[in-house]
Protein backbone atom coordinates (compact mmCIF):
# COMPACT_ATOMS: atom_id res chain seq x y z
CA UNK A 1 0.00 0.00 0.00
CA UNK A 2 2.99 2.25 -1.33
CA UNK A 3 0.65 5.42 -2.14
CA UNK A 4 2.95 8.08 -3.45
CA UNK A 5 6.71 7.18 -3.68
CA UNK A 6 8.94 9.89 -4.18
CA UNK A 7 12.78 9.03 -4.88
CA UNK A 8 15.32 10.67 -3.61
CA UNK A 9 14.96 11.29 -0.32
CA UNK A 10 17.47 14.04 0.77
CA UNK A 11 19.64 15.87 -2.21
CA UNK A 12 22.63 19.01 -2.18
CA UNK A 13 23.54 19.59 -5.37
CA UNK A 14 26.07 22.08 -6.38
CA UNK A 15 25.03 25.37 -8.23
CA UNK A 16 24.12 24.61 -12.20
CA UNK A 17 23.80 21.20 -11.44
CA UNK A 18 20.87 19.33 -12.90
CA UNK A 19 18.65 16.52 -11.59
CA UNK A 20 15.38 15.12 -11.87
CA UNK A 21 12.81 14.52 -9.19
CA UNK A 22 10.72 11.26 -9.61
CA UNK A 23 7.01 10.08 -8.12
CA UNK A 24 5.14 7.44 -9.10
CA UNK A 25 1.62 6.69 -7.65
CA UNK A 26 -0.03 3.20 -7.53
CA UNK A 27 -3.87 4.54 -7.19
CA UNK A 28 -4.67 4.88 -10.06
CA UNK A 29 -4.92 8.51 -10.33
CA UNK A 30 -5.65 10.75 -13.28
CA UNK A 31 -4.19 14.11 -11.58
CA UNK A 32 -0.61 14.44 -10.01
CA UNK A 33 0.86 17.45 -8.79
CA UNK A 34 4.73 19.21 -7.71
CA UNK A 35 4.82 21.81 -5.19
CA UNK A 36 7.35 23.13 -2.83
CA UNK A 37 7.39 24.09 0.17
CA UNK A 38 9.75 26.47 1.82
CA UNK A 39 10.39 27.16 6.08
CA UNK A 40 7.36 29.02 7.43
CA UNK A 41 5.51 28.91 4.12
CA UNK A 42 2.57 26.98 2.63
CA UNK A 43 2.42 24.88 -0.92
CA UNK A 44 3.66 26.68 -3.81
CA UNK A 45 1.94 25.26 -7.02
CA UNK A 46 5.09 24.48 -9.49
CA UNK A 47 3.27 21.88 -12.20
CA UNK A 48 0.29 19.95 -12.51
CA UNK A 49 -0.63 17.33 -14.87
CA UNK A 50 -4.52 16.02 -15.70
CA UNK A 51 -3.07 12.98 -17.40
CA UNK A 52 -0.61 11.30 -19.12
CA UNK A 53 0.73 13.49 -22.11
CA UNK A 54 -0.47 16.48 -20.07
CA UNK A 55 0.68 19.34 -17.99
CA UNK A 56 0.20 23.09 -17.04
CA UNK A 57 1.90 25.33 -15.24
CA UNK A 58 1.71 26.56 -11.93
CA UNK A 59 2.05 29.54 -9.34
CA UNK A 60 6.02 29.02 -9.24
CA UNK A 61 7.12 26.93 -12.79
CA UNK A 62 10.21 29.07 -14.01
CA UNK A 63 13.56 26.96 -13.56
CA UNK A 64 11.66 23.60 -13.72
CA UNK A 65 9.95 21.05 -16.32
CA UNK A 66 7.94 18.17 -15.81
CA UNK A 67 7.22 15.06 -17.76
CA UNK A 68 4.16 12.74 -16.99
CA UNK A 69 5.51 9.41 -18.00
CA UNK A 70 2.70 7.33 -18.58
CA UNK A 71 -0.35 7.46 -16.17
CA UNK A 72 1.64 6.85 -12.39
CA UNK A 73 4.95 8.97 -12.91
CA UNK A 74 5.36 12.79 -12.90
CA UNK A 75 8.49 13.50 -12.93
CA UNK A 76 10.57 17.05 -11.76
CA UNK A 77 13.81 18.21 -13.62
CA UNK A 78 15.88 20.68 -12.45
CA UNK A 79 17.96 21.88 -15.27
CA UNK A 80 20.32 24.18 -13.89
CA UNK A 81 19.98 23.87 -10.24
CA UNK A 82 20.11 27.70 -8.21
CA UNK A 83 20.56 28.26 -4.40
CA UNK A 84 16.77 29.67 -4.73
CA UNK A 85 15.37 26.61 -5.11
CA UNK A 86 16.60 24.91 -2.09
CA UNK A 87 13.29 23.32 -0.67
CA UNK A 88 11.28 20.70 0.15
CA UNK A 89 9.10 19.28 -2.44
CA UNK A 90 6.48 17.60 -2.84
CA UNK A 91 4.48 15.29 -5.07
CA UNK A 92 0.87 14.40 -4.71
CA UNK A 93 -1.86 12.68 -6.41
CA UNK A 94 -5.97 12.55 -6.89
CA UNK A 95 -8.56 10.75 -8.89
CA UNK A 96 -9.55 14.28 -10.39
CA UNK A 97 -8.67 17.73 -10.29
CA UNK A 98 -10.88 19.24 -6.98
CA UNK A 99 -10.86 15.84 -5.18
CA UNK A 100 -8.28 15.16 -2.16
CA UNK A 101 -4.63 15.08 -2.97
CA UNK A 102 -1.96 11.99 -1.57
CA UNK A 103 0.77 13.10 -0.64
CA UNK A 104 4.49 11.53 -1.11
CA UNK A 105 7.14 11.75 2.23
CA UNK A 106 8.67 14.39 0.09
CA UNK A 107 12.52 15.11 -1.28
CA UNK A 108 14.59 17.35 1.13
CA UNK A 109 16.75 19.86 -1.60
CA UNK A 110 19.80 21.62 -1.08
CA UNK A 111 21.54 23.73 -3.49
CA UNK A 112 24.80 25.12 -2.84
CA UNK B 1 -2.63 36.86 -5.65
CA UNK B 2 -3.64 34.27 -2.84
CA UNK B 3 -7.47 33.88 -2.28
CA UNK B 4 -7.48 31.80 -0.01
CA UNK B 5 -6.35 32.81 3.73
CA UNK B 6 -6.60 31.01 6.86
CA UNK B 7 -6.02 32.93 10.46
CA UNK B 8 -4.20 32.52 12.99
CA UNK B 9 -1.06 31.87 10.96
CA UNK B 10 0.29 30.63 14.73
CA UNK B 11 -1.28 29.64 17.67
CA UNK B 12 0.50 28.38 20.74
CA UNK B 13 -2.26 27.00 23.18
CA UNK B 14 -1.95 24.81 26.55
CA UNK B 15 -2.48 20.89 26.47
CA UNK B 16 -6.46 20.92 27.15
CA UNK B 17 -7.24 24.38 25.69
CA UNK B 18 -9.65 24.34 22.71
CA UNK B 19 -7.77 25.55 19.30
CA UNK B 20 -9.75 27.09 16.09
CA UNK B 21 -8.65 28.01 12.91
CA UNK B 22 -10.50 29.90 10.36
CA UNK B 23 -10.38 29.83 6.25
CA UNK B 24 -11.27 32.51 4.15
CA UNK B 25 -11.95 32.73 -0.03
CA UNK B 26 -12.49 35.52 -1.98
CA UNK B 27 -15.04 33.23 -4.21
CA UNK B 28 -17.17 30.54 -3.51
CA UNK B 29 -15.87 27.47 -3.63
CA UNK B 30 -17.54 23.89 -4.64
CA UNK B 31 -15.88 21.86 -2.27
CA UNK B 32 -13.12 22.37 0.91
CA UNK B 33 -10.46 20.17 2.07
CA UNK B 34 -8.15 20.09 5.42
CA UNK B 35 -4.50 18.75 5.62
CA UNK B 36 -2.20 18.07 8.71
CA UNK B 37 1.24 18.62 8.03
CA UNK B 38 3.14 17.28 11.16
CA UNK B 39 6.36 19.20 11.69
CA UNK B 40 8.83 17.01 9.68
CA UNK B 41 6.24 15.51 7.53
CA UNK B 42 4.07 15.61 4.65
CA UNK B 43 0.00 16.88 4.41
CA UNK B 44 -2.27 14.47 5.38
CA UNK B 45 -5.98 14.66 4.13
CA UNK B 46 -8.08 14.85 6.78
CA UNK B 47 -11.53 15.39 5.46
CA UNK B 48 -13.49 17.33 2.37
CA UNK B 49 -16.58 19.20 2.82
CA UNK B 50 -19.40 19.85 0.25
CA UNK B 51 -22.55 21.20 0.92
CA UNK B 52 -23.32 25.00 2.04
CA UNK B 53 -23.25 24.81 5.96
CA UNK B 54 -21.45 21.17 6.74
CA UNK B 55 -20.81 19.95 9.90
CA UNK B 56 -18.44 17.13 10.31
CA UNK B 57 -17.16 15.57 12.80
CA UNK B 58 -13.74 13.22 13.66
CA UNK B 59 -13.29 12.68 17.63
CA UNK B 60 -11.87 16.01 18.82
CA UNK B 61 -12.17 17.51 15.59
CA UNK B 62 -14.92 20.04 13.75
CA UNK B 63 -14.97 21.13 10.56
CA UNK B 64 -17.58 23.54 9.12
CA UNK B 65 -18.58 24.91 6.11
CA UNK B 66 -20.15 28.33 5.79
CA UNK B 67 -23.07 29.10 4.44
CA UNK B 68 -22.08 30.74 1.22
CA UNK B 69 -19.03 28.32 0.87
CA UNK B 70 -16.84 31.22 0.83
CA UNK B 71 -15.39 30.16 4.81
CA UNK B 72 -14.92 26.93 6.87
CA UNK B 73 -13.56 26.32 10.57
CA UNK B 74 -11.41 23.49 11.99
CA UNK B 75 -12.31 23.33 15.82
CA UNK B 76 -10.66 20.88 18.13
CA UNK B 77 -11.35 20.57 21.37
CA UNK B 78 -9.09 20.01 24.53
CA UNK B 79 -6.17 19.61 22.32
CA UNK B 80 -3.26 17.37 22.57
CA UNK B 81 0.37 17.32 22.12
CA UNK B 82 -0.48 14.90 19.37
CA UNK B 83 -2.29 17.82 17.76
CA UNK B 84 0.53 19.79 17.06
CA UNK B 85 1.33 20.71 13.04
CA UNK B 86 0.21 22.72 10.79
CA UNK B 87 -3.30 22.56 9.52
CA UNK B 88 -3.96 23.88 5.89
CA UNK B 89 -7.20 24.39 4.31
CA UNK B 90 -7.98 24.06 0.29
CA UNK B 91 -10.84 25.21 -1.33
CA UNK B 92 -11.39 24.23 -4.76
CA UNK B 93 -12.77 27.39 -6.77
CA UNK B 94 -14.26 27.11 -10.30
CA UNK B 95 -11.83 28.14 -13.30
CA UNK B 96 -13.61 28.62 -17.01
CA UNK B 97 -13.96 24.89 -17.29
CA UNK B 98 -12.52 22.60 -14.31
CA UNK B 99 -12.27 23.00 -10.67
CA UNK B 100 -8.56 24.09 -9.34
CA UNK B 101 -7.79 23.45 -5.97
CA UNK B 102 -5.72 26.33 -3.27
CA UNK B 103 -4.09 25.67 -0.38
CA UNK B 104 -3.93 28.30 2.60
CA UNK B 105 -0.93 29.17 3.89
CA UNK B 106 -1.74 27.22 6.93
CA UNK B 107 -2.07 27.55 10.95
CA UNK B 108 0.63 26.75 12.74
CA UNK B 109 -0.44 24.94 16.17
CA UNK B 110 1.71 24.60 19.11
CA UNK B 111 0.78 22.82 22.36
CA UNK B 112 2.57 23.28 25.76
CA UNK B 113 2.09 19.73 27.83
Amino acid sequence: NAGVTQTPKFQVLKTGQSMTLQCAQDMNHNSMYWYRQDPGMGLRLIYYSASEGTTDKGEVPNGYNVSRLNKREFSLRLESAAPSQTSVYFCASSSSRNQPQHFGDGTRLSIL
Amino acid sequence: GQQVMQIPQYQHVQEGEDFTTYCNSSTTLSNIQWYKQRPGGHPVFLIQLVKSGEVKKQKRLTFQFGEAKKNSSLHITATQTTDVGTYFCAGARRETSYDKVIFGPGTSLSVIP
